[in-house]
C-alpha cells in the first residue's frame, strides 16, 4: 500500500544538480512528504520535508507542486558520497495514539558518476 | 551523543529459537519505532512506543513483542523465529511525533 511511486535509479554527473522525482497521488491534506537516504544499508538518514511549500535546507532541496500530488527533491551539487537510496516517504497519522507513521516505497538509487 | 545503538549486528537463528533486539538511544526522545526492511524493499513499521510503559502494533507486529520500561532502552523480542523474519531491523527514535526519526543502523538477521 505505498503511497508513493519513485524510478527504480538514477544517474548523475558529480557536481550537477540532482533532481529525484517522486509521484504521491493519492496524499492527503494534512500529510507530510520526507526525504530519508540510505547509504551503504546503514540506517535511513533524514534530508527534508514539507507539506506544501518548497523547502530548503543545508542538503538539498524540497519542490512540491501545488496540486501536491508530486514532488523533487534536488540535491544542488551532486558528490560521490551522495551516492545512496533515496525514500520520498509520506507520513500518515496513526489515529489512536496521536503519533505518525512512515509510508516508504521502494526509493529510487542515485548514481553519482566521477 | 552515540545517538540509537542496536545489537547485535549480525545474527543467525535456527527455526523456532528465540531472541532479543537491543536498541537504546541516549538523547532523551519519547518517540521509539523498530521497522524492518526485506532485500530490496521499503521499511515497514513493526511497533513503535510513545513513551516509557506504552507500546502499540504498526503494520507487521506479528511474530514480534516490545516492551518500553526505560525511557532509553525498546527491546524487539522474536519468539519462534520462522525464515519469513530473515530480514534487516532498524530501531529508530524522535523528540515527538511531529519531528525527524533519528535510525540505528540495523541488525542483519537470517533464519535458517
Amino acid at each position: 500500500d505505498a503511497k508513493t511511486t519513485q524510478p527504480t535509479s538514477m544517474d548523475c554527473a558529480e557536481g550537477r544538480a540532482a533532481n529525484l522525482p517522486c509521484n504521491h497521488s493519492t496524499i492527503s491534506g494534512n500529510e507530510y512528504v520526507y526525504w530519508y537516504r540510505q547509504i551503504h544499508s546503514q540506517g535511513p538518514q533524514y534530508i527534508i520535508h514539507g507539506l506544501k511549500n518548497n523547502e530548503t535546507n543545508e542538503m538539498a532541496s524540497l519542490i512540491i507542486t501545488e496540486d501536491r500530488k508530486s514532488s523533487t527533491l534536488i540535491l544542488p551539487h551532486a558528490t560521490l558520497r551522495d551516492t545512496a537510496v533515496y525514500y520520498c516517504i509520506v507520513r500518515v497519522p496513526l489515529v489512536a495514539s496521536g503519533t505518525y507513521k512512515y509510508i516508504f516505497g521502494t526509493g529510487t538509487r542515485l548514481k553519482v558518476l566521477a | 551523543n552515540a545517538g540509537v545503538t542496536q545489537t547485535p549486528k549480525f545474527r543467525i537463528l535456527k527455526i523456532g529459537q528465540s531472541m532479543t533486539l537491543q536498541c537504546a538511544q541516549d538523547m532523551n526522545h519519547n518517540y521509539m519505532y523498530w521497522y524492518r526492511q526485506d532485500p530490496g524493499m521499503g521499511l515497514k513499521l513493526i511497533y513503535y512506543s510513545v513513551g516509557a510503559g506504552i507500546t502499540d502494533k504498526g503494520e507487521v507486529p506479528n511474530g514480534y513483542n516490545v516492551s518500553r520500561s526505560t525511557t532509553e532502552d525498546f527491546p524487539l523480542r522474536l519468539e519462534l523465529a520462522a525464515p519469513s523474519q530473515t530480514s534487516v531491523y532498524f530501531c529508530a527514535s524522535s523528540y515527538s511525533s511531529s519531528h525527524e526519526q533519528f535510525f540505528g543502523p540495523g541488525t542483519r538477521l537470517t533464519v535458517l
